[in-house]
């Protein structure tokens, strides 16, 4: 099992472009989890999703949408970016009833 | 929110000595997971302890749920050990909450 993976590793962009973080499990996971972690901090919840199709808020969410079309996948998406988005983003995923987070590699994002 | 407190910040120990980590937490939690991230970025998980004690090497953790505190223990210290540990917690209550952490332990291993 490959376990929690995202996509892309590293990532430069432009203020004002879009793109989106991939997150992938294949353990059958029902609550999947986006953060974020800026330099000298943990990591601070973004959104997350309690299954397929479904999608909530966490503590940071301004400027991020979210999508769980298929239950091994999570995507974050940025539809304008901004110098304050810079920062590692990881996910991570949990089975029902079962509290402990698996995590992935993360994804460093740098926007300039 | 919960709240979790990580102390101390920083320690600096030379290879071989051991060492405690501690992270207090302000409300009761069915979830509290100690993790390494090491110098590259990575995040390591180290144990799942809402309560009782574990151990897994030259590390190991023990958590009081009722004082709301845990602590973590790494003995015989070696320099790959350097890097960040974070605390993590999430609120008892049945929901879909995500961890919060701590500000972290930043640990230094001189050879």
């Amino acid at each position: 099992n490959a376990g929690v993976t995202q996509t892309p590793k590293f990532r430069v962009l432009k203020t004002g472009q879009s793109m989106t973080l991939l997150c992938a499990q294949d353990m059958n996971h029902e609550y999947m989890y986006w953060y974020r972690q800026d330099p000298g901090m943990g990591l601070r919840l973004i959104h997350y999703s309690v299954g397929e199709g479904t999608t909530a808020k966490g503590e940071v969410p301004d400027g991020y949408n979210v999508s769980r079309l298929k239950k091994q996948n999570f995507l974050l998406g940025l539809e304008s970016a901004a110098p304050s988005q810079t920062s590692v983003y990881f996910c991570a995923s949990r089975r029902d009833r079962v509290y402990e987070q698996y995590f992935g590699p993360g994804t460093r994002l740098t926007v300039t | 929110g919960i709240q979790v407190e990580q102390s101390p910040p920083d320690l600096i120990l030379q290879e071989g000595a051991n060492s405690t980590l501690r992270c207090n937490f302000s409300d009761s939690v069915n979830n509290l997971q100690w993790f390494h991230q090491n110098p590259w970025g990575q995040l390591i998980n180290l144990f799942y302890i809402p309560s009782g004690t574990k151990q897994n090497g030259r590390l190991s953790a023990t958590t009081v749920a009722t004082e709301r505190y845990s602590l973590l223990y790494i003995s015989s210290s070696q320099t790959t050990d350097s890097g960040v540990y974070f605390c993590a917690v999430a609120p008892s209550g049945g929901g879909a909450d995500g961890l919060t952490f701590g500000k972290g332990t930043h640990l230094i291993i001189q050879p």
